[in-house]
């Protein structure tokens, strides 16, 4: 069973449109975290929200942990927001200082000009 | 700037063969990890480490061992490959003190034939 659900699968935007990317969660959890892959490369991390709403630039994440969802919103798209959008949900494991993530199997975003 | 290396970049293994995949980190972080990221399943944790001489299973461990000699070296080995574990490969590391965030490195595209 998946444990982190992400929709839709894939999107196709024109450059200038808002994009609204949504995650949820089959168990608890206390952190979320979303990250931004381009085709073949690395995983780099967008915004860290445990809670609320958060904002970086054109990205604002809003967080319901109690309802146990993310959302991901990304304002006037760029072509070069094309690529997949991760959201991760955080396991806290005994014995350690950190945690580990749980990931979702990404938005392909696809902004065309 | 947080700095993730891995190498190979690329490999091609027959199977049955032995395959040791290394990934460096320059952050001083206590946790490392590795994934497999294949389509259809998101990213899936094979291994973690949460400090020198520790290691985890993660969610898929089998066929896998993990090596952590040191704080900045972190190894991921496959005894006996088999086609089944083609996929791309992400070391990532991370702690606490970096904001709970994850830094990855590139991605090892490994190929069992």
């Amino acid at each position: 069973e998946q444990q982190v659900q992400q929709s839709p699968a894939s999107l196709v935007l024109q450059e200038g449109e808002n994009a609204e990317l949504q995650c949820s969660f089959s168990i608890f959890t206390n952190q979320v975290q979303w990250f931004y892959q381009r085709p073949g490369g690395r995983l780099v991390s967008l915004l860290y929200n445990p809670s609320g709403t958060k904002q970086s630039g054109r990205l604002t994440s809003t967080t319901v942990i109690k309802e146990r969802r993310s959302s991901l919103h990304i304002s006037s798209s760029q072509i070069t927001d094309s690529g997949t959008y991760l959201c991760a949900m955080e396991q806290s494991y005994y014995g350690g200082s950190g945690n580990k993530l749980i990931f979702g199997t990404g938005t392909l975003l696809s902004v065309k000009p | 700037e947080a700095a993730v290396t891995q190498s190979p970049r690329n490999k091609v293994a027959v199977t049955g063969g032995k395959v040791t995949l290394s990934c460096n980190q320059t952050n001083n972080h206590n946790n490392m990890y590795w994934y497999r990221q294949d389509t259809g399943h998101g990213l899936r944790l094979i291994h973690y480490s949460y400090g020198a001489g520790s290691t985890e299973k993660g969610d898929i461990p089998d066929g896998y061992k993990a090596s952590r000699p040191s704080q900045e070296n972190f190894s991921l080995i496959l005894e006996l490959a088999t086609p089944s574990q083609t996929s791309v490969y992400f070391c990532a590391s991370g702690d606490k003190g970096s904001g709970n965030t994850l830094y990855f490195g590139e991605g090892s595209r490994l190929i069992v034939v």
